[in-house]
């Protein structure tokens, strides 16, 4: 059970869009900048997103990231088959003092 | 260039103990915070421990809290991960990541990974 709380899977055509959510609590999303990472199929995750809206250098702009309150956004345009992967959220909590994971999403681009 | 090398990974019994290093190069390694994140096979990504610039500010999952040590030699640039009484449930591919300078939740650089299997 992870505390942060992602959907199993989403889904879209090449070209469309698409968003995952992750919703957190106060000790967490609530209270620190949520990141972004993406996961191809046997490599090591990637930064995608950082300070909830931030992209580091490389990441096009078809990637973006919000945050309200306790839940945190992300958002990918014109989706390209090279975007299946697994995504994951993660932020700062304060209650645990440790760093926090979402479970997962799997981005499929039919 | 930023590389994260990790190595150390490999078969131990339940109960035994392994010792994981990351040799990072590219970068001021003395200067940022590291993480060691792990993922079990078919699983989602599971935060391990972190550390600042130095040991003396470090930080645990509850999952490994007693069991495993996370230290750093600044001089050689290596990440260390100490894993005592391992489990069954410790198998996983276990990563190093660099922390981005004033974002302790972000990870921007990762290492390939090594593996760590515990069974008998």
């Amino acid at each position: 059970q992870s505390v942060l709380t992602q959907p199993p899977s989403v889904s879209a055509a090449p070209g469309q869009k698409v968003t995952i959510s992750c919703s957190g609590s106060s000790s967490n999303i609530g209270h620190s900048h949520v990141s972004w990472y993406q996961q191809l199929t046997g490599t090591a995750p990637k930064l995608l997103i950082y300070d909830n809206n931030k992209r580091p250098s490389g990441i096009p702009d078809r990637f973006s990231g919000s945050k309200s309150g306790t839940s945190a956004t992300l958002g990918i345009t014109g989706l390209q088959t090279g975007d299946e992967a697994d995504y994951y959220c993660g932020t700062w909590d304060s209650s645990l003092s440790a760093v926090v994971f979402g479970g997962g999403t799997k981005l499929t681009v039919l | 260039e930023v590389q994260l090398l990790e190595s150390g990974g490999g078969l131990v019994q339940p109960g035994g103990s392994l010792r994981l290093s990351c040799a990072a190069s590219g970068f001021t390694f003395s200067s940022y915070a590291m993480n060691w994140v792990r993922q079990a096979p078919g699983k989602g990504l599971e935060w391990v421990s972190g550390t600042r610039d130095s040991t003396s500010n470090t930080h645990y999952a509850d999952s490994v809290k007693g069991r495993f040590t996370i230290s750093r030699d600044n001089s050689k640039n290596t990440l260390y991960l100490q894993m005592n009484s391992l489990r069954a449930e410790d198998t996983a591919v276990y990563y190093c990541a660099k922390v981005m300078a004033n974002y302790y939740e972000a990870l921007d650089y990762w290492g390939q990974g090594t593996l760590v299997t515990v069974s008998s």
